[in-house]
Parts: structure tokens; sequence; C-alpha cells
């Protein structure tokens, strides 16, 4: 069974720019989890997507978006770029709620 | 307030020993469920060990084997036999069943295994 993705796996943008990023889950998974982490805050929880719905969002201005499609496959959008932003974004998925989760091997996002 | 907290920010162990790696952890929630996830160099978190809070016995997953206190709310993670492989970053999380159910994740400990 293939694992999680995410795409791409190294991004570089400016400020003020906008970057989406992808993550196709473990077949069969329909929870999608998305984490920043960097190397002064460690992870961050950013939101949850569960058939669709976003089940959680953690304390991240509304820059940060996602969505989850019919397929499960998720994806996150944050808009007008800050450096502060420089981080690895890793996507998990998990069978069910309340699941381990089971991570991608991040997108590397370097604003500048 | 730290709901999970790491109080090793680094170790150093000989190969082929056993290493305990701290997590406590801070919850008034009674469903729960306690991870250990392993984070090489090249950055994948890998999935290690599950606790969950009815738990009546310690998790074990080969070499690896959790600690699990309730009543201290302690969840350490313990490797036997360590091997060079074994260094990355090392991190406890918890998910709180009853309240928001997103997991969250402490700062890790770097572990490094010395031949």
């Amino acid at each position: 069974k293939a694992g999680v993705t995410q795409t791409p796996r190294y991004l570089i943008k400016t400020r003020g720019q906008q970057v989406t990023l992808s993550c196709s889950p473990i077949s069969g998974h329909r929870s999608v989890s998305w984490y920043q982490q960097t190397p002064g805050q460690g992870l961050q929880f950013l939101f949850e997507y569960f058939s669709e719905t976003q089940r959680n969002k953690g304390n991240f201005p509304g820059r940060f978006s996602g969505r989850q499609f019919s397929n499960s496959r998720s994806e996150m959008n944050v808009s007008t770029l800050e450096l502060g932003d420089s981080a690895l974004y890793l996507c998990a998925s998990s069978e069910r709620e309340s699941g381990e989760l089971f991570f991608g091997e991040g997108s590397r996002l370097t604003v500048l | 307030a730290q709901k999970i907290t790491q109080t090793q920010p680094g170790m150093f162990v000989q190969e082929k020993e056993a290493v305990t790696l701290d997590c406590t952890y801070d919850t008034s929630d009674p469903s729960y469920g306690l991870f250990w996830y392993k984070q090489p160099s090249s950055g994948e978190m890998i999935f290690l060990i599950y606790q969950g809070s009815y738990d009546q016995q310690n998790a074990t997953e080969g070499r690896y084997s959790l600690n699990f206190q309730k009543a201290r709310k302690s969840a350490n993670l313990v490797i036997s036999a360590s091997q060079l492989g074994d260094s990355a970053m090392y991190f406890c999380a918890m998910r709180e069943l009853d309240r928001d159910d997103k997991i969250i994740f402490g700062k890790g400990t770097r572990l490094h295994i010395l031949p």
C-alpha cells in the first residue's frame, strides 16, 4: 500500500505570494491532518479533515486554509506569505477518526 | 500550559544499550491516547507505538515499549538494545478523545546512538 504522498517536496516563494500544498492519503484513509514544523515552535497543528469536513482547526491566522476532496486528497493554501511561514509542512492520514497518524515526508517551504 | 513535556532536548547513548525517553502529559480528559513518533533526518514522521488511557497493560512493539504510569501522567518510551539507526528525533504526542480530539506533540528529544 502506498504511503502518504506530499507534493511538492521543496519550494521557494517570496513574501506576499501564495502557495498550495497537496497531500494524497493512504488508500482507504478518510482523515487528513496538517502540521507545521519549525525549529522554534516544533510541531503545530493546523487543521484536520474527515470526509471533506473540517473537524479541527489550530491557532493559525486565516491566511492558512485547507480543504479535502471526495477522494480524501487534501490541499492546504497559505496566502500572503510571510518569512515566518518558512517551515516543513507535514500531512498525515488516519484510517478513522481518533486513529494513529501516518505521515508523509513533508513539503519544505522557504519564504524569501 | 504545556500539554506534552519532553524534558530531554538531547541524549547520547552507546549502541546496544537500552534508552528511556521521558514524556509527561497534562489532561483532565479521562479518554486519551498517547503516541510516540520517530523523525529521522529525512523528515518523515514514523509511528512507533500507541497507548490508550484505558489500556491495562503497557504497549509493546518489537524493541519499543511504553512505560505508562497513569497516576504520574507519564508515558516514557523505552528502546531496548539500541541501534545506530535509532538516531533521530523522537516525539511524544497525545490525543484527548473527549475534548477536541486533535493530536498535539511535545518538543521532541534528539537521540544520538554512539558506535
